[in-house]
């Protein structure tokens, strides 16, 4: 059964970097799949913030690609999050996900956690 | 980039009525559609997929079709359990790449 759990910081300082981590349990990252992160602000629907291949490949969302760096640990079978210069409008519930190729399906998700940007 | 136009935002319906959701695409997006449910405090999780394939494991109740711009996605008896919201999404895989409706808020009249 494949897992994903995200772990780091829930409270980050205005024009400072969230930095977050997904283990993977039950799949290897290095067998395949697209790696990715999606955001949801309290209250509000779904963001998709970018993806990562397995080879390292990575695909961001053009609104936040300029802050966003996605890379992947094979070895630890894990990948990680950074968004840089973080505002108010970056706190929400950061859930990574592992989506196929062919449908961007978005079958195993991690439970969530909730980031809070403020002072 | 293409914009998704779901509605309603919200919705109440009396258990084991029959209940529509649509999403309309900015522009041709042939069948690339997945459905989602999402309750409170959890992930969401796939129902359809490709327009209207149902996800293994999802109740028959539940369905979808559309190709190009609209797309509907349809409870054919709703179920206490059937309260949460539902978000549309499209994607593009070349490369890979993918928006959310607005989502609609489901609840129990």
């Amino acid at each position: 059964q494949v897992q994903l759990q995200e772990s780091g910081p829930g409270l980050v300082k205005p024009s400072e970097t969230l930095s977050l981590t997904c283990a993977v349990s039950g799949y290897s990252i290095s067998s395949g799949y697209y790696w990715g992160w999606i955001r949801q602000p309290p209250g509000k629907g779904l963001e998709w913030i970018g993806s990562i291949y397995h080879s390292g490949s990575t695909y961001y969302n053009p609104s936040l690609k300029s802050r966003v760096t996605i890379s992947v640990d094979t070895s630890k079978n894990q990948f990680s999050l950074k968004l840089s210069s973080v505002t108010a409008a970056d706190t929400a519930v950061y859930y990574c996900a592992r989506h196929d190729s062919s449908s961007c399906l978005l079958k195993y998700w991690g439970q969530g956690t909730l980031v809070t940007v403020s002072s | 980039d293409i914009q998704m136009t779901q509605s309603p935002s919200s919705l109440s319906a009396s258990v084991g009525d029959r209940v529509t959701i649509t999403c309309q695409a900015s522009q041709d997006i042939s069948n690339y559609l997945n459905w989602y449910q999402q309750k409170p405090g959890k992930a969401p999780k796939l129902l359809i997929y490709d327009a209207s394939n149902l996800e293994t494991g999802v109740p028959s109740r539940f369905s979808g079709s559309g190709s190009g711009t609209d797309f509907t996605f349809t409870i054919s008896s709703l179920q206490p359990e059937d309260i949460a919201t539902y978000y549309c999404q499209q994607y593009d895989n070349l490369p890979p790449r993918y928006t959310f409706g607005q989502g609609t808020k489901l609840e129990i009249k």
